[in-house]
């Protein structure tokens, strides 16, 4: 079985400039999670889809982020415009029910200089 | 205060040794409990769930204690292949169904 897989691994841009970052989660879980760690911090929530609804989006840091899931299957993360403090690997994590563990993604390193 | 704290570490421990990692967690509603392990650069991988009652995967003993909120991960004969960083994380599941994480305890086992 596969795996949650992100694109890309790695982003490097500049200040002020647009990012997405895409996940796609184990097939057939319905529960899609985004988290984000920031160097030196623990990993913290940003939002939780169930299917492609919005469950959760307490952990958004503010309106320059914007998720979707169209169709309840992939995820897009886009950052617009990205600033210095958006640095950090975003994880995307899937689960089947709400109640169990989470599988999480390799991660997107994000560099914004 | 945090939602979840553990000791960062590092521990260094010989081949063949038991380790024991606490953490505790703030918010009495939570719910559900695991732990994760995550090597260097990747992302964490769930070890275990945690149950009330205390369980066990081979050389893994986890239990949790809701009287105190504190969680507990016991490494037997460890081995090398054990060295990672361990974390522990709660999640509430009462009007949210999102996970918080400890920022996690470093293990290295020296042979």
């Amino acid at each position: 079985e596969a795996g949650v897989t992100q694109f890309p691994s790695h982003s490097v841009i500049e200040k002020g400039q647009t990012v997405t970052l895409r996940c796609d989660p184990i097939s057939g879980h319905d529960n899609l999670y985004w988290y984000r760690r920031v160097m030196g911090k623990e990993i913290k929530f940003l939002l939780h889809f169930v299917k492609e609804s919005k469950q959760d989006e307490s952990g958004m840091p503010n309106n320059r982020f914007l998720a979707e899931r169209t169709g309840g299957t992939y995820s897009t993360l886009k950052v617009q415009p990205a600033e210095l403090e958006d640095s950090g690997v975003y994880f995307c994590a899937s689960s089947a029910y709400s109640r169990e563990g989470q599988y999480f993604g390799p991660g997107t390193r994000l560099t914004v200089l | 205060r945090k939602e979840v704290e553990q000791d960062p570490g590092p521990f260094n421990v010989p081949e063949g040794a038991t380790v024991a990692f606490n953490c505790t967690y703030s918010n009495s509603a939570s719910q559900s409990f695991f732990w994760y392990r995550q090597d260097c650069r990747k992302e964490p991988k769930l070890l275990m769930s945690v149950y009330s009652s205390g369980n066990e995967d081979g050389r893994f003993t986890a239990q949790l204690n809701r009287a105190s909120q504190y969680i507990s991960l016991l490494i037997r004969d460890s081995k090398l292949s054990d060295s990672a960083t361990y974390l522990c994380v709660v999640n509430r599941q009462t009007g949210a169904n999102n996970l918080f994480f400890g920022t996690g305890t470093r293990l290295t086992v020296i042979p």
